[in-house]
């Protein structure tokens, strides 16, 4: 069945770094890949997305790349702030269901 | 714009009463919304689509008869967990999808605790 794979499960850096979180996705139909950033006790909330028709997208210091061919995409937000420490969901979805398929959440520690 | 509201926030309930949860799309219609449960620590597994005007479409695994799914407008989906048990105990989260786009929108989700 569908599936996502997420990496890492714990990412700790220091503020100003850099964070990459990588998603790899086993449905070659899927053609829509949001991001989703979720608070302790909060709903995620969409931060950005990218359809299959793009390679990247960029909003600030957040951008998303995705990669057909090998069926990955990641997450990359520079000069990372302690309020960006949250847990973070990439997902999958074909055009058809509509249906999101998680990965299994990265938690993002950034250290003052 | 596109938020999405969930009522309660919050319910603890005795082990054997019925629990509904409402999921509100505030600025947009949504014909189509999501419900999820999450654990503590883990992803969000989806446990059925509802559509407006007709019957849910729920995941392998899922009860429907536990797991009442009612869509009755655009802008409203309930999901009742019936005869509750403490293994039900979870984060209950609802998205709407924002239509023709599969852009999903939260709410933000509903603590049940069954004692």
């Amino acid at each position: 069945g569908e599936n996502v794979e997420q990496h890492p499960s714990t990412l700790s850096v220091q503020e100003g770094d850099s964070a990459v979180i990588k998603c790899t996705y086993s449905d070659s139909a899927s053609n829509y890949f949001p991001w989703y950033k979720q608070e302790l006790g909060k709903g995620p909330q969409l931060i950005i997305d990218i359809r299959s028709n793009v390679g990247e997208k960029k909003d600030q210091r957040i951008a998303v790349t995705l990669n057909k061919t090998a069926k990955h995409f990641s997450l990359h937000i520079t000069e990372t702030q302690p309020e960006d420490s949250a847990v973070y969901f990439c997902a999958a979805s074909r055009g058809d269901t509509g249906k999101l398929i998680f990965g299994q959440g990265t938690t993002l520690q950034v250290k003052p | 714009g596109a938020v999405v509201s969930q009522h309660p926030s919050w319910v603890i309930c005795k082990s054997g009463t019925s629990v509904k949860i409402e999921c509100r799309s505030l600025d947009f219609q949504a014909t189509t919304m999501f419900w999820y449960r999450q654990f503590p620590k883990q992803s969000l597994m989806l446990m059925a689509t509802s559509n407006e005007g007709s019957k849910a479409t729920y995941e392998q695994g899922v009860e429907k008869d536990k797991f009442l799914i009612n869509h009755a407008s655009l802008t409203l989906s309930t999901l009742t967990v019936t005869s509750a048990h403490p293994e039900d105990s979870s984060f209950y989260i609802c998205s709407a999808e924002l239509a023709g786009n599969n852009e999903q929108f939260f709410g933000p989700g509903t603590r049940l605790t069954v004692l």
